[in-house]
């Protein structure tokens, strides 16, 4: 156990409203990430963090911004939910040295914007 | 052009048989990481292997292998003797480790892996 904890677990929206998806983690690491699945596209970063304050973009960051006020919380919004952000949210931080610093993930956050 | 490819969607294999998961990479580095994940249909990601660029020996893993090619740039992974349990998505990424965002890994699209008892 990684000690991540993704929140909510579950949420439906409307298209147009902000959403704030919530990581948190008790092991201290330095990155987190954010990550999106879909269908045939695998997992696809959407932003990451490599500290306090520190972010920066992933692949398919638009619509979406984020957060990193402590350590222990990296936040995902998406500013104004469409249709196309319903999604799985993983959140991953990044394991210390050892098999390639793997990427440790929380339990995900299945997204509906209706 | 995508950096991790995965030309199965799915397959189906016999309970207690080998089973060889399909994964190419595309990079111009010389030093990145290998990794394959497993997820169940409860939506976990599992680490199950991880194949340094540098390492001269394929990774083991218990009944989990990466066959690493590197002149091909291939990256397979292997389950011997497959169960039941093992039905679930599995999932090959990359990470480029002197790139600027060298922290993340690269995802390819999955495979989906049923076993047959």
């Amino acid at each position: 156990d990684a000690g991540i904890t993704q929140s909510p677990r579950h949420k439906v929206t409307e298209t147009g409203t902000p959403v704030t998806l919530r990581c948190h983690q008790t092991e201290n690491h330095r990155y987190m990430y954010w990550y999106r699945q879909d269908p045939g596209h695998g997992l696809r970063l959407i932003h990451y963090s490599y500290g306090v304050k520190d972010t920066d973009k992933g692949e398919v960051s638009d619509g979406y911004s984020v957060s990193r006020s402590k350590t222990e919380d990296f936040l995902l919004t998406l500013e104004s939910a469409t249709s196309s952000q319903t999604s799985v949210y993983f959140c991953a931080i990044r394991g210390g040295q050892g098999e390639g610093e793997k990427l440790f993930f929380g339990s995900g956050t299945q997204l509906s914007v209706l | 052009a995508q950096k991790i490819t995965q030309t199965q969607p799915g397959m189906f294999v016999q309970e207690k048989e080998a089973v060889t998961l399909d994964c190419t990479y595309d990079t111009s580095d010389q030093s990145y990481g290998l990794f394959w994940y497993k997820q169940p249909s409860s939506g976990e990601m599992i680490f199950l292997i991880y194949q340094g660029s540098y390492d001269e020996q394929n990774a083991t893993e218990g009944r989990y292998s990466l066959n690493f090619q590197k002149a091909r740039k291939s990256a397979n992974l292997v389950i011997s003797a497959s169960q039941l349990g093992d039905s679930a998505m599995y999932f090959c990424a990359m990470r480029e480790y002197f790139k600027a965002a060298g922290n993340k890994l690269t995802f390819g699209g999955g495979t989906r892996v049923l076993v047959k008892p």
